[in-house]
């Protein structure tokens, strides 16, 4: 069946611009999050779905980054007034349900550049 | 707060070599403790996982117990083959996180023939 699915795969964007990343993730999982993974570190975690509702959103680096799932299924992650320090792989997945050891499926990703 | 410390790379073995990559972990309640792995131009994917402690994750030919009294998750495997050749990342979560998944830094392994 499909994975979790992201796009764009990479985005070029200049400096202070917007930008919106799309998460698609398997059908029928009810928590979604996002990380993300700058070069030769590991993944960072910046939000957790249950549903509609972002149930953790701590990891959110600051007041620039928004993320919504209006349906409980697809997620948007928003960037506002992009800084280079902002590029990355932001990194996406699902599960169908919070309880220790629910494995998380992983995106490919979306590789953020900044100029 | 939650945090997991892992062998820093690269790590260079020869086919057929044995593989231990430590992992340590500091958490405040009673984690679930992962494995996941990153084939070149891949996503990641769970390796192996552990639910408490004194459980071992095994997965193709991958092991690694669960040890509360080291609070350490260390990956092994006998015999490695040139397609085990991957970034291998530690992660932990509980329930005080949402179950959000706490990562190593990663550890890459190049598996030479």
């Amino acid at each position: 069946g499909a994975g979790v699915s992201q796009t764009p795969s990479n985005k070029v964007t200049e400096k202070g611009k917007y930008v919106e990343l799309r998460c698609d993730p398997i059908s029928g999982h009810t928590a979604l999050y996002w990380y993300r993974q700058s070069l030769g570190q590991g993944p960072e975690f910046l939000i957790y779905f249950q549903g509609t509702g972002a149930a953790d959103d701590s990891g959110l680096p600051n007041d620039r980054f928004f993320a919504v799932r209006p349906e409980g299924s697809v997620s948007t992650l928003k960037i506002q007034r992009t800084e280079r320090g902002d590029s990355a792989v932001y990194l996406c997945a699902s599960s169908t349900l919070t309880g220790g050891g629910t494995e998380a499926f992983f995106g490919q990703g979306t590789r953020l550049t900044v100029v | 707060g939650n945090s997991v410390t892992q062998m820093e790379g690269p790590v260079t073995l020869s086919e057929e070599a044995f593989l231990t990559i430590n992992c340590t972990y500091t958490a405040t309640g009673y984690p679930s403790l992962f494995w996941y792995v990153q084939y070149p131009g891949e996503g990641l994917q769970l390796l192996l996982k552990a639910t408490k402690a004194d459980d071992k994750g095994s997965n193709k030919g991958f092991e690694a117990t669960y040890r509360k009294e080291t609070t350490s998750f260390h990956l092994e495997k006998g015999s490695v083959q040139v397609s085990d050749s991957a970034v291998y990342f530690c992660a932990l979560s509980d329930s005080n996180s949402g179950y959000a998944l706490n990562f190593g830094k990663g550890t890459s392994l190049l598996v030479t023939p």
